[in-house]
């Protein structure tokens, strides 16, 4: 299947630094990705939604300004985390979504990274 | 307003039985049901996934059953080992401009027992 890179997996930094995640689509062209936290035993959330070219959907309650995306290019998606603080501390996991209209690639399918683990201190 | 309600939260089984997980959904605009499975410390994956159009699929030992009219959904996991020992999620989407969007159930955690 088709493969999402994520990297870092596990981050630790100081209250107060960015924190940047990389979502890397490593054999398709992605114009949607989208990116999620995660807590400890409950299920993913919505963060957004990274539009290729344009500006992030943010889901409600979401903090624009605290978690930046920038989807600069088909294959990249980023994250930062801005002046982290340890309430951030989570698994962030993104996916991304294969275009449609090709072949046999449907709409709705995801493919996702293996998630980053941070840690603010 | 949770959209896709899964249960049970958690599950145990013998090595060799069936699991059984189940989604239920209420907004009918949803044409696109995955079953995502998902060990600890690791991004989900997809497992299996089904349309409307049909009631059931079958891929290996993984098996969803759909309900259009009850709006409802299971996975089915036949002869269960313990490497299926992981969090299961069912999701629910919608093609064009939302596809991929998807909604989660809670999730559950299912342990097979050697």
């Amino acid at each position: 299947g088709a493969v999402v890179s994520q990297h870092p997996s596990r981050v630790i930094c100081k209250s107060g630094t960015s924190v940047k995640i990389e979502c890397r689509s490593l054999d398709f062209q992605a114009t949607t990705m989208f990116w999620y936290r995660q807590f400890p035993k409950q299920s993913l959330m919505l963060m957004a939604t990274s539009n290729e070219g344009s500006k992030a959907t943010y889901e409600q309650g979401v903090e624009k300004d605290k978690f930046l995306i920038n989807h600069a290019s088909l294959t990249l998606s980023t994250l930062t985390v801005t002046s982290a603080h340890p309430e951030d501390s989570s698994f962030y996991i993104c996916s991304a979504r294969p275009p449609t209209g090709q072949g046999s690639h449907f709409t709705g399918e995801l493919f996702f990274g293996e998630g980053s683990r941070l840690t603010v201190l | 307003q949770q959209q896709v309600k899964q249960s049970p939260q958690s599950l145990i089984v013998q090595k060799g039985g069936i699991s059984i997980i189940n989604c239920a959904y209420e907004n009918t605009a949803f044409d696109y049901f995955p079953w995502y499975q998902q060990f600890p410390g690791k991004g989900p994956a997809l497992l299996i996934a089904i349309r409307p159009d049909v009631s059931e699929k079958k891929e290996g030992r993984f098996t969803i059953s759909f309900n259009k009219s009850a709006k409802q959904f299971s996975l089915h996991i036949m002869d269960s080992q313990p490497g299926d020992s992981a969090t299961y999620f069912c999701a629910a989407s919608r093609r064009g401009t939302n596809a991929g969007k998807s909604t989660f159930g809670d999730g559950t955690t299912l342990t097979v027992k050697p």
